[in-house]
């Protein structure tokens, strides 16, 4: 069974930082791509970032660029996303996601359960 | 504003068929067949339900079905249950800078 556990979230104020992980289990990882994807309370789903399976390439969304950074360790089956200068609208539960696989590369596989993110003073 | 358009909501009773529609541009539904959807009940995480416009994962119930016209895909539901009330979003690929994009949402009422 393939399980996706995001830790890292909680109340951090504005202009602050915060280091979301994502460990991974009942996949084989590094065959992923893997995204963030977040949901600001009553709102709607917004990709935030992807990695490639190994890494080398990434991308992000306009709202986001330049302030957070994804990025996976292999070795360890986990995700991470770095999260700068943060804003009160980027309070929200943050899921991570696996792409690929054996389905589509551009579609999201398997969830965690997420971890919300509150940026407040 | 989302980059894909959903009804807010739609309705439908047990046993009837329900479909909602996600409309995007030439640039991400109408140039792709990288339509997906997912089901998202209060409070949990999204659940995959239909990749590539019109393939299931295995262990989705094939009362659910995907398609598309131009630029516009569809989640057909038939059969209606209770346990069908969630929200659903559509998600695409799109070769603009973001990649990747969300409608935002429809909420699905079994009355």
């Amino acid at each position: 069974e393939v399980h996706l556990l995001e830790s890292g979230g909680g109340l951090v104020q504005p202009g602050g930082s915060l280091r979301l992980s994502c460990a991974a289990s009942g996949i084989t990882f590094s065959h992923y791509g893997m995204s963030w994807v977040r949901q600001a309370p009553g709102k709607g789903l917004e990709w935030v970032s992807f990695i490639t399976e190994s890494g080398a390439s990434t991308k992000y969304a306009d709202s986001v660029k330049g302030r957070f950074t994804i990025s996976r360790d292999n070795s360890k089956n986990t995700l991470f996303l770095q999260m700068n200068t943060l804003r009160a609208e980027d309070t929200a539960v943050y899921y991570c996601a696996a792409m690929g696989g054996s389905q589509s590369v551009y579609a999201f596989s398997y969830w965690g359960q997420g971890t919300l993110v509150t940026v407040s003073s | 504003q989302s980059a894909l358009t959903q009804p807010a909501s739609v309705s439908g009773s047990p046993g009837q068929s329900i479909t909602i529609s996600c409309t995007g541009t030439s640039s991400d539904v109408g140039a792709y067949n990288y339509v997906s959807w997912y089901q998202q009940y209060p409070g949990k995480a999204p659940k995959f339900m239909i990749y590539e416009v019109t393939n299931r994962p295995s262990g989705v119930s094939d009362r659910f079905s995907g398609s598309k016209s131009g630029n516009t895909a569809f989640l057909t539901i038939s059969g209606l249950q209770a346990d069908d009330e969630a929200d659903y979003y559509c998600c695409s690929y799109t070769r603009t800078t973001t990649y990747m994009v969300f409608g935002g949402g429809t909420k699905l009422t079994v009355l």
